[in-house]
């Protein structure tokens, strides 16, 4: 069985660089979260996809971020021109939406970005 | 607008000790609601679930919590403390619909002491 996966784990990189991060969901699940956590505070919600289709971006998610889901399976995230305020762990959540299903979320282990 | 509020960032019990974490929630429609644990340098991974259905949810390694509508609270509790507990525990607030996507606490980080 494979869960969410991310890659990388760990990114290290210097201000002004552009990052991409990849989250591979369950299998078949047609939703795909982002989240950027912060040391000390709870996930915050980014984006999400439904199949190939990006539904709602979070304020939160500025113009040097960019996601996409090509072919609805795999997704990545895109940070141009990093700065220091983006230092988090990145986490990736997939789901399989259906009606009454509680919207349970399977989390991957997330991407730490620290940008120097 | 949707919001979860978690009383005390810090928890510590002794080992075999009751295990309380408390919740409360807002949202102008019944919501699902949610616990997940945390571990180090890992992703979250789901305790258990409030979708409408019992008020009292069991969920994985012996954790439960009671949906309150009036208080509106959703606390996590454990009658016995192990050490391996030792994690950061957030709950959540989904407002279903169409979106599905989660507000979370601030987290409250339990320590276990032997």
């Amino acid at each position: 069985d494979t869960g969410v996966s991310q890659d990388p784990r760990h990114k290290i990189t210097k201000r002004g660089q552009n990052v991409t991060f990849r989250c591979d969901p369950i299998s078949e699940h047609n939703r795909l979260y982002w989240y950027r956590q912060t040391l000390g505070q709870g996930p915050e919600f980014l984006t999400y996809f439904q199949n190939e289709a990006q539904l709602e971006k979070s304020r939160l998610l500025s113009d040097r971020f960019s996601a996409e889901r090509p072919k609805g399976s795999f997704s990545t995230l895109e940070i141009q021109r990093t700065e220091q305020g983006d230092s988090a762990m990145y986490l990736c959540a997939s789901s399989l939406f259906s009606s009454g299903n509680g919207y349970e979320q399977f989390f991957g282990p997330g991407t730490r970005l620290t940008v120097l | 607008a949707q919001s979860v509020t978690q009383l005390g960032s810090h928890v510590s019990v002794s080992e075999g000790a009751l295990v309380l974490l408390r919740c409360n929630y807002s949202s102008s429609v019944p919501p699902y609601l949610f616990w997940y644990v945390q571990y180090p340098n890992q992703g979250l991974q789901l305790l258990l679930k409030y979708t409408s259905a019992a008020t009292l949810v069991k969920g994985i390694n012996g954790f439960e919590a009671e949906f309150k509508k009036s208080e509106t609270s959703f606390h996590l509790t454990k009658p016995s403390a192990h050490m391996s507990d030792a994690a950061e525990y957030f709950c959540a607030v989904s407002e279903g619909g169409s979106q599905g996507n989660l507000i979370f606490g601030k987290g409250t980080k339990l320590s276990v002491k032997p």
